[in-house]
């Protein structure tokens, strides 16, 4: 099976900041890496896709990057509605793997 | 609009079965590739397992945990997927999540998630 390490697990950020979250895989997906938003309560949201295709509709304060083993989700001018927590999925082969989450909160 | 609604949920006691069901509308369900991911309660989401459209194959795939206790089907004529738990545990315990998966990048994205439905394994 495909291991992710996703990191930081949480992290404190003020409205405007930029932020960065990481996923590494533990063997070559090329770009098979999705993002995904979810809020307390509610179900997950795609963000990005292919690593760095953006979700129609969603912000251009999102991008992603990376290829490989390692990838990137940044937000650029943290907004209040992105509080939540984020997590990567490599859809390269089965099991589908996520990362463990990162939480976004409030500094 | 594109919409998938979970049913079925609720509690049951070890080693019992549940069946869940996942209606779609507001697109293509023949050509769909679905899948399930679970959420235990305070966890992370966990990918369940993934079934193919008829015209790829129709073929599953499941994580190790569930294999040979868990059947994920589908009744394109319904527009309906199924999640069907055997021989359930306490572990099971979680908000289960119906997923359309994305085709068009070819990277296989989880593109459209249901609701969820909460399934609490418990005697």
């Amino acid at each position: 099976d495909i291991q992710m390490t996703q990191s930081p697990s949480s992290l404190s950020a003020s409205v405007g900041d930029r932020v960065t979250i990481t996923c590494r895989t533990s063997q070559n997906i090329n770009n098979f890496l999705s993002w995904y938003q979810q809020k307390p309560g509610k179900a997950p949201e795609l963000l990005i896709f292919a690593a760095s295709s953006m979700r129609r509709g969603v912000p251009s304060r999102f991008s992603g990057s990376g290829s490989g083993t390692d990838f990137t989700l940044t937000i650029s001018g943290l907004q209040p509605e992105d509080f939540a927590t984020y997590y990567c999925l490599q859809s390269y082969s089965t099991p589908w793997t996520f990362g463990q989450g990162t939480t976004v909160e409030v500094k | 609009e594109e919409q998938l609604v979970e049913s079925g949920g609720g509690l049951v006691k070890p080693g019992g079965s549940l069946r869940l069901s996942c209606a779609a509308s507001g697109f293509t369900f023949t050509d769909a590739w679905m899948s399930w991911v679970r959420q235990a309660p305070g966890k992370g989401l966990e990918w369940v397992g993934r079934i193919k459209s008829k015209g790829s194959g129709g073929t599953t795939d499941y994580i190790t945990p569930v294999k040979g206790r868990f059947t994920i089907s589908r009744d394109d004529s319904e527009n309906t997927l199924y999640l069907q738990m055997n021989s359930l545990k306490a572990e099971d315990t979680a908000i289960y999540y119906c997923v359309w998966i994305g085709l068009g990048s070819g990277t296989l994205p989880l593109h459209l998630w249901g609701q969820g439905t909460l399934v609490t394994v418990s005697a």
